[in-house]
């Protein structure tokens, strides 16, 4: 069973740039089989994707966010990235990082880290 | 845009039987598939529903998943209510040009 677990700083000053790190164990990162993303929540609200990567270096981006963010992996360390730049406020939220299982017509989440809450604030 | 519309809240009595729904705009729903999560207060989502209508090891076949073309809407049916299912149930799907997409959010309440 893929375990995630998400890392980095709880508190980003706007303007900023956020900065997240997912740790995966019981599975690869280079598996053919999953794609690894970040999946956000502000504060009593609902779940909005961000981006999502493929072990083939490929990535995809919420056209709302696509300006802002990037997501990275780095196979050494079997770990993926989250980069948001220019935060606002209304970039508060619970961040997740999730796997994606690839089957035939479809991918979803089906792997989630427990979240970590960053707050945008001077 | 490809979009998820869910009612906001649902609330029903234990054992009793609840359907959410799932309407989409902007495309075919059938399309692509559909998934239901879970949220419990304080925890991350998981799969209770994937591809529509299967349901992933350790889900209790009291949920169930269907697609209705005509109406363009996905549905998660829970049977037998229990308290333990009260939670956020968000439904998800796969939009255009590599776009995952959730729906708002439908908040069952088991009383």
């Amino acid at each position: 069973q893929l375990q995630l677990h998400e890392s980095g700083p709880g508190l980003v000053k706007p303007s900023e740039t956020l900065s997240l790190t997912c740790t995966v164990s019981g599975g690869s990162i280079t598996s053919d089989s999953y794609f690894w993303g970040w999946v956000r929540q502000p504060p009593g609200k609902g779940l909005e994707w961000i981006g999502t990567v493929y072990y083939t270096g490929n990535t995809f981006y919420n056209p709302s966010l696509k300006s802002r963010v990037a997501v990275s992996e780095d196979t050494s360390k079997n770990q993926f990235s989250l980069r948001l730049t220019s935060v606002t406020a209304a970039d508060t939220a619970i961040y997740y990082c999730v796997s994606l299982i690839a089957v035939p017509g479809t991918t979803y989440f089906d792997n989630w880290g427990r979240g970590t809450l960053v707050t945008v604030s001077s | 845009n490809f979009m998820l519309t869910q009612p906001q809240s649902l609330s029903e009595s234990p054992g009793k039987t609840v359907t959410i729904s799932c309407t989409g705009s902007g495309a075919n729903i059938a399309t692509n598939y559909v998934q239901w999560y879970q949220q419990r207060p304080g925890s991350a989502p998981t799969v209770v529903i994937s591809q529509d209508d299967q349901r992933p090891s350790g889900v209790p076949d009291r949920f169930s998943g269907s697609i209705d073309s005509s109406s363009n809407s996905a549905s998660l049916t829970i049977s037998g209510l229990q308290t333990e299912d009260e939670a956020v149930y968000y439904c998800q799907s796969y939009g255009n040009n590599n776009f995952w997409v959730f729906g708002g959010g439908t908040k069952l309440t088991v009383l």
